[in-house]
């Protein structure tokens, strides 16, 4: 079963906005990540956050992990025409040997 | 390239039939995953293995579908008697020696269409 849920289901901006992209999920993790999926292609690996952090930075990117309230968020600034995709937060649940459950994803549209 | 490879990267099959796929995963990964993504949804977990062993099978992984590793390097997956349902993008992922914050890197996937 998909223990994540990600908010919206779609989103659609224009480039240059930012872009804003929530998680929430169900039980006690180790970590969570959030991956990128282009239309009809694999999932490409974006950010990893550890249970015990509660913010990082990678480029454009910025995520956000709270733990009590089981959620969290992806921000991506200034966004780009490739930006345009489906996105997902996975969480590696604890004791469940680092196997990953996915949400339903996030599609992002942004308008060039 | 040293990322995880598929193959085929696209597979249409009659029902019944068997199919089989292939993961490569990248080199010195000692864990290897199956996951299964059906259209609008996420990726939903079959299996895993940790080197040759398997360690882990979800419910989803009926006794139609079997599993291998037997190196503990490529792994395949195999469909018996194929149905309709079966259709879907199927991923295979590769991580280093567990740890709290291991990723998972994913390949390209296998589209496996059942008519």
């Amino acid at each position: 079963s998909q223990q994540g849920e990600e908010d919206p289901q779609a989103l659609s901006i224009q480039e240059g906005e930012n872009a804003t992209m929530n998680c929430s999920y169900k039980t006690s993790i180790n970590n969570l990540q959030w991956y990128r999926q282009n239309s009809g292609r694999g999932l490409v690996h974006l950010i990893l956050i550890r249970s015990n952090e509660r913010e990082k930075h990678s480029g454009r990117l910025r995520v956000t992990l709270d733990t009590s309230k089981k959620s969290s968020s992806l921000l991506i600034t200034a966004s780009r025409a490739a930006d345009t995709a489906s996105y997902f937060c996975a969480t590696d649940r604890s004791g469940a040997n680092s196997k990953l459950t996915f949400g339903k994803g996030i599609t992002l549209s942004v308008r060039p | 390239d040293t990322g995880v490879s598929q193959n085929p990267r696209h597979k249409i099959t009659k029902r019944g039939q068997n199919v089989t796929f292939r993961c490569d995963p990248i080199s010195e990964h000692n864990r290897l995953y199956w996951y299964r993504q059906t259209l609008g949804q996420g990726p939903e977990f079959l299996t895993y293995f940790q080197n040759e062993a398997q360690l882990e099978k979800s419910r989803l992984l009926s006794d139609r579908f079997s599993a291998e590793r037997p190196k503990g390097s490529f792994s395949t997956l195999e469909i018996q008697r194929t149905e309709q349902g079966d259709s879907a993008m199927y991923l295979c992922a590769s991580s280093p020696k567990a740890r709290l914050t291991d990723t998972q890197y994913f390949g390209p996937g296998t589209r496996l269409t059942v008519l």
